[in-house]
């Protein structure tokens, strides 16, 4: 399975923008990149995915290296309800996401 | 968009017996998967729910001890078979279509096996 690769941890402060990294080299031209995250007792949450271009949605942007063996997970301006698991993913042609251990992200005030 | 409920959302159970999770989505999906994720650890794939066949299990899970199944587009159930204390830990429904985009998860349901 083609996997990714995550900080464990990242912090920002609140009302700034937060840059989520991700590296998949090993991804297959058929592999989307999935982002979900994961708040405390909760069930993971879809925020975004992307093939080849950048991608925008009212949650965040995708931003997708052209060899696209990288990716950025983009939150514009954090907030405390932002803090969470972000899990950048590649969906398997099959459907499932195999998830990694992702990046705990922590909001300050 | 598809809405997921998971029964029970938490049992304590004694080790030797058996839990049957059920999972029902509000909209016919084509894909449905369980998850399991233990303390404070990401999700671990455990099997692809088939509608009307066997279900698909990742290595090192296997059908007598996590039966699944799926008799329609919107339910499945997953039983958690002969429990031990190592089987304490949330298990997870998903359901999705077979195009890429959004998969939905439930809440899970937390199993402590005592």
């Amino acid at each position: 399975d083609a996997k990714t690769t995550q900080p464990n941890s990242m912090e920002s402060n609140e009302e700034e923008p937060v840059h989520l990294p991700c590296n998949h080299s090993t991804i297959s031209g058929t592999d989307y990149i999935h982002w979900y995250r994961q708040l405390p007792s909760q069930g993971p949450e879809y925020v975004i995915h992307g093939l080849t271009s950048n991608v925008n949605n009212r949650m965040a942007s995708l931003a997708i290296a052209e060899d696209r063996k990288s990716s950025t997970l983009i939150l514009h301006r954090a907030t405390l309800r932002d803090a969470a698991v972000y899990y950048c993913i590649l969906r398997r042609s099959q459907g499932n996401l195999i998830f990694g251990k992702g990046t705990k992200l922590s909001v300050k005030p | 968009s598809a809405v997921i409920s998971q029964k029970p959302s938490r049992d304590i159970c004694q080790r030797g017996t058996s839990l049957t999770i059920q999972c029902q989505v509000d909209s016919q999906v084509t894909m449905m998967f369980w998850y399991r994720q233990q303390p404070g650890q990401s999700l671990t794939l455990i099997a692809t729910a088939n509608q009307g066949s066997e279900a698909t299990y990742e290595s090192g899970f296997v059908i007598d001890k996590f039966p699944i199944s799926r008799p329609n587009l919107t339910f499945s159930t997953l039983t958690v078979s002969n429990m031990s204390p190592e089987d304490s830990s949330i298990y997870l429904c998903s359901a999705g279509q077979i195009s890429p985009g959004e998969a939905f998860f439930g809440q899970g349901t937390r199993l402590t096996v005592v």
